[in-house]
């Protein structure tokens, strides 16, 4: 079985400052693939980042990063310079395996409020 | 631009009435969709895997009979939300991906269906 916990209900960051949404996970896959969506308040689920379990190197897209930990079993996603529009619930998710019809476990979400 | 497609985006109906809601993959052909209810300021739930050309595979706790998914071609899956009730109110998404590895789940817009 798999588990994703996000221990940040709710999160407030200056707008042009750096913020670090937390994510673990457990698993007992030895391949298994971590994601992070952003969801605003139109509902629709945007996908921000990828991390594979074997990847050597960190996962960044643009202004998301994801800093893996595989021996603490972390998947943080860190936004630079946040914006306005990054106001928005975030979503952890896990997959195991390697395959796009395996399901994917999410977290309970992070709601992050960017202040101007 | 969307690589997955949901329609409706809102129903509001009676109650009683039965509602379909489809999910079609513009970009790849998905033999695997997932469906998913969320309430509001909650995660995800899935509710169901969808098979192209076999029968979906629910969830515990998810009525088979209430809840009716068809997935007759590799670019379309529905759910048919049967005999609605105010309780079936909710957020549907769906989604799907390329069997890639490390391809992402892209989801559709969601439905948001009201029962009156």
């Amino acid at each position: 079985a798999q588990k994703i916990t996000q221990t940040q209900p709710g999160m407030f960051v200056q707008e042009k400052e750096a913020v670090t949404l937390d994510c673990t996970y457990d698993t007992s896959d030895p391949s298994y693939g971590l994601f992070w969506y952003k969801q605003p308040s139109s509902g629709e689920m945007i996908f921000l980042i990828y991390q594979g379990s074997y990847d050597q190197q960190n996962a960044t897209e643009g202004r998301y990063s994801l800093n893996f930990q595989k021996a603490r079993k972390s998947a943080n996603l860190v936004i630079s310079a946040s914006q306005l529009g990054d106001s928005a619930m975030y979503f952890c998710a896990m997959r195991p395996g390697s395959g796009g019809y395996q399901k994917v476990t999410f977290g309970t979400g992070t709601k992050l409020q960017v202040i101007p | 631009g969307a690589v997955v497609s949901q329609h409706p985006s809102w129903v509001i109906c009676k109650s009683g009435t039965s509602v379909k809601i489809e999910c079609r993959s513009l970009d790849f052909q998905a033999t695997t969709m997932f469906w998913y209810r969320q309430f509001p300021k909650q995660s995800l739930m899935l509710m169901a895997t969808s098979n192209e050309g076999s029968k979906a595979t629910y969830e515990q706790g998810v009525e088979k009979d209430k809840f009716l998914i068809n997935h007759a071609s590799l670019t379309l899956s529905t759910l048919t939300v049967t005999s609605a009730h105010p309780e079936d109110s909710s957020f549907y998404i769906c989604s799907a991906s390329d069997r890639g590895g490390n391809q992402p789940q892209h989801f559709g817009d969601g439905t948001r269906l009201s029962i009156l």
